[in-house]
């Protein structure tokens, strides 16, 4: 596709619900990134993948917290049993390869109630 | 470990006038960086990359350099406009560290009329 292209751009959700987020990258990049920006607050990393494969998890911040990515493309960030700390925007950004530029999704917001 | 800061935090200036961002980061040792723009509720708009090899690189009015050996960069921003209005962030990625960008907690700038 021509952007990163990310969904739902909104997602209001009871706690306690599980919820997906959705990432497809720009077409042929090979690594793609899911980060969160919580209100105010700078960029944490979550996940990193390289391909289907994921060298770098170390960013998630609970086992409530998955990924996976299927067929070099799209990627699904799930996120179980939403708490209220979960209320953020979480971002997707890909890149050509393993040290090019990076391009970022427009997120999503998510908002726990 | 890699850590990048950024000053100013904030930065008010009237249209027309030239500024300069500051980015800092601790490790000489990267593969690149980069500098993006982003708006309010919005994703991350990427402005300019620059190599590790490379000293600076330009693209309209902005301008970036680079001096990988004192672990720093500047944005250079030519006669500013309002539109220009936006937070700033600068990343870099390591070479020790994967392939994980770190990112720094952005210049908030804001451009008068």
């Amino acid at each position: 596709g021509a952007g990163v292209s990310q969904s739902p751009s909104n997602k209001v959700t009871e706690k306690g619900k599980d919820v997906e987020l959705r990432c497809d990258p720009i077409s042929g990049h090979t690594a793609l990134y899911w980060y969160r920006q919580s209100l105010g607050q700078g960029l944490e990393f979550l996940i990193y993948f390289q391909g289907n494969s994921a060298p770098d998890k170390s960013g998630l911040p609970s086992d409530r917290f998955s990924a996976e990515r299927t067929g070099g493309s799209v990627s699904t960030l799930t996120i179980q049993r939403t708490q209220q700390e979960d209320s953020a925007v979480y971002l997707c950004a890909s890149s050509p390869e393993g040290v090019g530029e990076l391009f970022f999704g427009e997120g999503s917001r998510l908002t726990v109630l | 470990k890699q850590e990048v800061t950024q000053i100013p935090a904030a930065l008010s200036v009237p249209e027309g006038e030239n500024l300069v961002l500051n980015c800092s980061f601790t490790d000489s040792a990267i593969y690149n960086l980069q500098w993006f723009r982003q708006d309010p509720g919005k994703g991350l708009t990427s402005l300019l990359l620059i190599q590790s090899s490379q000293r600076e690189q330009t693209s309209g009015r902005l301008n970036a350099s680079l001096d990988k050996s004192s672990g720093r960069s500047t944005l250079y921003i030519a006669a500013s406009q309002p539109g220009d209005s936006a937070t700033y962030l600068c990343a870099v990625r390591p070479l020790s560290y994967g392939q994980n960008f770190v990112f720094g907690p952005g210049t908030r700038l804001s451009v008068l009329p």
